[in-house]
């Protein structure tokens, strides 16, 4: 039973590039989260969305991120124009149930914006 | 997005001594309480996850307890050893997404 995959695990990125992370939830989990974890800091929340719906993205920033999870496919955070604050862990984690289920968490993909 | 914090941010403890840490928490619309333990270059794990006001849970040498009325859990680690260093993470559960504390990072001296 594959855990959390996300790809890539390292992405380098010079400023004004587009990034694309990308993560395939645990099979049946239908949640999945986003957060990231900047240098000398914890896990901030980015995005929740469910199949073809995003529930809550009030920790994305309101430009150049973007976040979808379509009915096929991985689900996808876009980060158009980076920008060198933009480099960060990126974590994606996935849940079979909202309220009390135990959230599993990818390995991370970490972004170098030069 | 809750504030939730953890102290220490980190402690040393020998091999073999017993220690814990606190993770506090906004205690009004409380919904659930969880641990991660998260090792160098791994992801997260869960630990625990607690809903209820007194709330115990173990987990072989470590175990954690809950007050929701005031705010607060503990994490107890008996016995350290070595494979316990990691960084150890509380998370609350606000409108359907966890809030994490910076981590409490142990680490266990042979």
């Amino acid at each position: 039973n594959a855990g959390v995959m996300q790809n890539p695990r390292h992405l380098v990125r010079r400023r004004g590039q587009e990034a694309r992370l990308r993560c395939s939830p645990m099979k049946g989990h239908s949640h999945v989260y986003w957060y990231r974890q900047l240098p000398e800091e914890g896990l901030k929340f980015m995005v929740y969305l469910q199949k073809e719906n995003i529930i809550d993205e009030s920790g994305m920033p309101k430009e150049r991120f973007s976040a979808e999870f379509p009915k096929e496919g991985p689900s996808i955070l876009r980060i158009q124009q980076v920008v060198r604050g933009d480099s960060a862990a990126y974590f994606c984690a996935s849940s079979f149930e909202i309220n009390t289920g135990e959230l599993f968490f990818g390995e991370g993909s970490r972004l170098t914006v030069l | 997005i809750l504030n939730v914090e953890q102290s220490p941010q980190s402690l040393h403890v020998q091999e073999g001594d017993s220690t814990n840490f606190t993770c506090s928490f906004p205690s009004s619309n409380f919904y659930a309480l969880h641990w991660y333990r998260w090792e160098t270059a791994k992801s997260p794990e869960a630990l625990f996850v607690m809903t209820l006001n007194g709330d115990e849970k173990k987990k072989g040498r470590i175990s954690a307890t809950l007050n929701t009325k005031e705010g607060y859990s503990y994490l107890y680690i008996k016995g350290s050893q070595p494979e316990d260093s990691a960084t150890y993470l509380c998370a609350s559960l606000d409108d359907y997404k966890l809030s994490f504390g910076a981590g409490t990072t142990v680490t266990v001296r042979a």
